[in-house]
């Protein structure tokens, strides 16, 4: 069965404070993982998507790495303004018709002026 | 470019009572999803529709919930009749999505939030 588990669940910073957040996954043939932001009150935010082992991406203060069971979440120097909850899922199977995301259960994460 | 939108944003019902949520792809999207999400958990697919047809309802509770998508483009989500457990964000989701050789990101709306009391 295709499987998502993030970890922590929760996590506090202090400003400038650099951590990683984690993705582990078992699922028959990755075609893609991605990872969204949300906010209190709405709907998950695009922020990447790796699709093979060795690949890496950054948008500002994140970057994200991906390996053949889990992927990172990498956050440098954060600031307040990236307290948020962030969702890792995984598009599964390459012959899958269906295009659908399985998700993990997000780390909340919280960053202290 | 407008992003999917979704009314309404909130509700809050009585139990066995019933509630419509609407969703509007953004333009061009051939494929439109729905997603449940739970206080605390991620969003798990409920349907998800290609134009007009169904691709997955396999997680849709089909007693109480119907989804249509008309025409191929704005889909409705029904719920009859409500129960505590329905309580919830109802997401909806749009891609390009056209098979297993296309590339795909889906967006998200910003959801109807369900309170069944």
């Amino acid at each position: 069965e295709d499987q998502v588990t993030q970890s922590p669940e929760a996590l506090r910073l202090q400003e400038g404070e650099s951590s990683s957040l984690n993705c582990s996954y078992t699922v028959s043939g990755l075609r893609g993982l991605f990872w969204y932001r949300q906010d209190p009150g709405k709907g998950p935010e695009f922020l990447f998507t790796l699709y093979s082992a060795g690949e890496e991406k950054e948008k500002e203060r994140l970057k994200a790495t991906l390996t053949k069971k889990e992927s990172f979440l990498h956050i440098t120097a954060p600031k307040p303004e990236d307290s948020a909850t962030y969702l890792c899922a995984v598009q599964a199977g390459v012959s899958s018709n269906t295009g659908k995301l399985i998700f993990g259960q997000g780390t909340t994460l919280q960053v202290k002026p | 470019e407008a992003g999917v939108a979704q009314s309404p944003r909130y509700k809050i019902i009585e139990k066995r009572q019933s509630v419509a949520f609407w969703c509007n792809p953004i333009s061009g999207h051939a494929t439109l999803y729905w997603y449940q999400q739970i206080l605390g958990q991620g969003p798990k697919l409920l349907i998800q529709f290609q134009n007009n047809g169904v691709v997955d309802d396999s997680q849709l509770p089909k007693d109480r919930f119907s989804a249509e998508r008309l025409k191929g483009v704005d889909s409705t989500l029904k719920i009859q009749p409500a129960k505590l457990e329905d309580s919830a964000v109802y997401l909806c989701a749009s891609s390009s999505w056209t098979g297993p050789q296309s590339g795909n990101t889906i967006y998200f709306g910003e959801g109807s939030w369900l309170t069944v009391v």
